[in-house]
């Protein structure tokens, strides 16, 4: 079946620091990868995604590029802001599967002043 | 629009007290999901809907109970509550691939806390 493990946190990092947060996943064919994002209080929201091998996602300085060869999909952003603190959920989508995502643990990251 | 809404926000629960969550999405999209969140293990499938009238069972179904008589609205329902189903839940909403997208982002609702004493 399909699975995504991601790196534990919590991830803690200063203003301005380098961010990776590793995720790799499990899956037959082809899915999609996601990075979620969930802000204090809130619903997940869509960070960013790819559908095929070699695709980058980006989206607010975050970026992820879906690897087949390595069955990865890490996010990463150069200088990430204390407004980013919250927890970013890998997952993963399979064709004819209704949609359903398969998440990842989640990882919180505390960005400090 | 309002997008995915959630009631209630916050509830407390006897074990053994009944409840319904209701789910609400604006976007006319056709696949419909709910979703539990614990500590420590990410979000988890309990039950889906592929369009109005119809359900299936996802990773962790025991204990819940859905129905989806309209396309906009989708409850879930706990009949008998009980300690190991206090978490939050989370409803969410698709739409199918053949809608000539490649990607299936579903668009999530803020949330029900539910805590079972």
């Amino acid at each position: 079946g399909n699975s995504v493990t991601q790196m534990e946190g919590p991830v803690t990092l200063s203003e301005e620091a380098f961010l990776t947060i590793n995720c790799t996943y499990t899956a037959t064919g082809y899915p999609s990868l996601f990075w979620y994002v969930q802000y204090p209080g809130e619903g997940l929201q869509l960070l960013l995604k790819a559908t095929k091998a070699d695709d980058k996602g980006s989206n607010k300085g975050f970026e992820a590029t879906y690897r087949k060869e390595t069955t990865s999909f890490h996010l990463e952003k150069g200088s990430v802001q204390v407004s980013d603190s919250a927890v970013y959920f890998c997952a993963l989508s399979n064709t004819g599967t209704a949609s359903k995502l398969t998440f990842g643990t989640g990882t919180r990251l505390q960005v400090t002043l | 629009n309002a997008g995915v809404t959630q009631t209630p926000k916050f509830r407390v629960l006897k074990t053994g007290q009944s409840m319904t969550l209701l789910c609400a999405q604006d976007m006319n999209h056709e696949y419909m999901y709910w979703y539990r969140q614990d500590p420590g293990m990410g979000l988890r499938l309990i039950h889906y809907s592929v369009g109005e009238g119809t359900t299936a069972k996802g990773e962790v179904p025991d204990g819940y109970n859905v129905s989806r008589l309209k396309k906009q609205n989708f409850l879930l329902g706990l009949e008998s509550a009980a300690p190991s189903q206090t978490s939050v839940y989370f409803c969410a909403s698709s739409y199918p691939t053949d809608r000539g997208v490649a990607y299936n982002e579903q668009f999530f609702g803020p949330g029900t806390r539910l805590t079972v004493l």
